[in-house]
């Protein structure tokens, strides 16, 4: 069974600076890594899908890498903003880490 | 782009009753439905794969006379919880993975249930 570990747990930085989020797993065999985010009591909003052929996808502030050799994907978010404020969930195929809460201080 | 309808949102029901929650794929053909249940403050645990016309399969821990899943079309798979009880009460959300022919373009969430139950 896949382990997805998400480093750190919460993470609070003030408004404009840039930031990476970690994620790990244990078996290198993956089709695909989805970044998501999710706002307290809502749903899920998927932000980048990784295919297991690609190293990164880019989506505005937003960039994943995948490193499948090392079992590592990064989110990097430049100039955060307050309403980046959400917990953010790394995804290796179906199964979840447990995600980074992420506050953005104005 | 793919979508998953999930309903209810959001239902609240006695303790002992039985509850259905429907996911649908609106646009796409859902071979298999993921299903996770989400407590307060927690991750996404995946509960049971159902793949149609077949039987689900459960994660170790999950009980499958209580979550009953059929998956009865290419579009439509269900979870029933059976006579919930207070502990039942959580967040549950429906995922199907989206293909076309080798492409792969991830999985596709619903927007998810809140159970509670009294």
């Amino acid at each position: 069974k896949q382990e997805v570990t998400q480093i750190p747990a919460a993470l609070s930085v003030p408004e404009g600076e840039n930031l990476v989020l970690n994620c790990s797993f244990t078996d290198s065999a993956i089709y695909n890594l989805q970044w998501f985010r999710q706002d307290p009591g809502k749903g899920l909003t998927s932000l980048l899908l990784i295919q297991s052929s690609q190293r990164e996808q880019t989506s505005g502030r937003l960039n994943a890498s995948l490193d499948k050799s090392s079992g590592r994907s990064t989110l990097y978010i430049a100039a955060s903003q307050p309403g980046d404020s959400a917990t953010y969930l790394c995804a290796v195929q179906f199964y979840f880490g447990s995600g980074t809460k992420l506050n953005v201080k104005p | 782009g793919a979508v998953v309808s999930q309903h209810p949102s959001w239902v609240i029901c006695k303790s002992g009753t039985s509850v259905k929650i429907e996911c649908r794929s609106l646009d796409f053909q859902a071979t298999t439905m993921f299903w996770y249940r989400q407590f307060p403050k927690q991750s996404l645990m995946l509960m049971a794969t159902s793949n149609e016309g077949s039987k689900a399969t459960y994660e170790q821990g999950v009980e499958k006379d209580k979550f009953l899943i059929n998956h009865a079309s290419l579009t439509l798979s269900t979870l029933t919880v059976t006579s919930a009880h207070p502990e039942d009460s959580s967040f549950y959300i429906c995922s199907a993975p989206r293909k076309s022919g080798t492409d792969n373009y991830g999985y596709t969430f619903g927007s998810g249930t809140r159970l509670t139950v009294v």
